[in-house]
């Protein structure tokens, strides 16, 4: 069983279509980030949020934590085909002292 | 200038081949971090140097030997490599791995193929 469970593992929609993958576990964290990695590079951060309940926007894209700190989501409106890449989840855990990512969760989005 | 760069991009060696990957950090971050990463699987994290003092071993077979000479820059020795460890490895760096919560940053990885 792994720490930071993603779902759904793998997501193909059409251009323009809304969409959620969320980043789930039983272990409450202090903080967790979200990364996106394209094909052939390496992952890069998209957003860290750290409070309970907490919503950030980034243009098309809103993450929210959970109340208990223990799961997350991302939505993403209107998706485009730039969107398309593999979502990894990565968090401390409370008290923790390493990073731990998500297995991801790879989107394709056709035009 | 891209802040962590790998090289080489792909690697294609034998079982009994010795090679080396290199990874070298723009950034001026003092943390350096080795991760495997396969189909399907977490980021599997292998070693992390801090201030070019390794802080992490994360149970790696012998047949994988890192080098951190300096805070900007990391090996990976290969020696004797099985086919089960074909994989991306992705080098990543931070400012301090004592933060566990910094974002970190990472290259773009060695594609690694083990005939």
């Amino acid at each position: 069983t792994q720490l930071l469970e993603q779902s759904p593992q793998f997501l193909s929609i059409q251009e323009g279509e809304n969409l959620t993958v969320y980043c789930n576990s039983s272990s409450v964290f202090s903080s967790l980030q979200w990364y996106r990695q394209e094909p052939g590079e390496g992952p890069v951060l998209l957003v860290t949020v750290v409070t309970g309940g907490e919503v950030k926007k980034l243009k098309r894209l809103t993450f929210q934590f959970g109340d208990a700190r223990k799961d997350s989501s991302l939505h993403i409106t209107a998706a485009q085909t730039g969107d398309t890449g593999l979502y990894l989840c990565a968090g401390v855990r409370e008290y923790g002292n390493k990073l731990v990512f998500g297995a991801g969760t790879i989107l394709r989005v056709k035009s | 200038e891209t802040g962590v760069t790998q090289t080489p991009r792909h690697l294609v060696m034998g079982m009994t081949n010795k090679k080396s990957l290199k990874c070298e950090q723009h950034l001026g971050h003092n943390a350096m971090y080795w991760y495997k990463q396969s189909a399907k699987k977490p980021l599997e994290l292998m070693f992390v140097y801090n201030f070019k003092e390794q802080t992490e071993n994360n149970s790696v077979p012998s047949r994988f030997s890192p080098e951190c000479p300096n805070s900007s820059h990391l090996f990976l020795h290969l020696h004797t490599l099985q086919p089960e460890d074909s994989a991306l490895y992705l080098c990543a760096s931070s400012q301090d791995s004592r933060y566990s919560n910094q974002p970190q940053h990472f290259g773009d990885g060695t594609r690694l193929s083990i005939l």
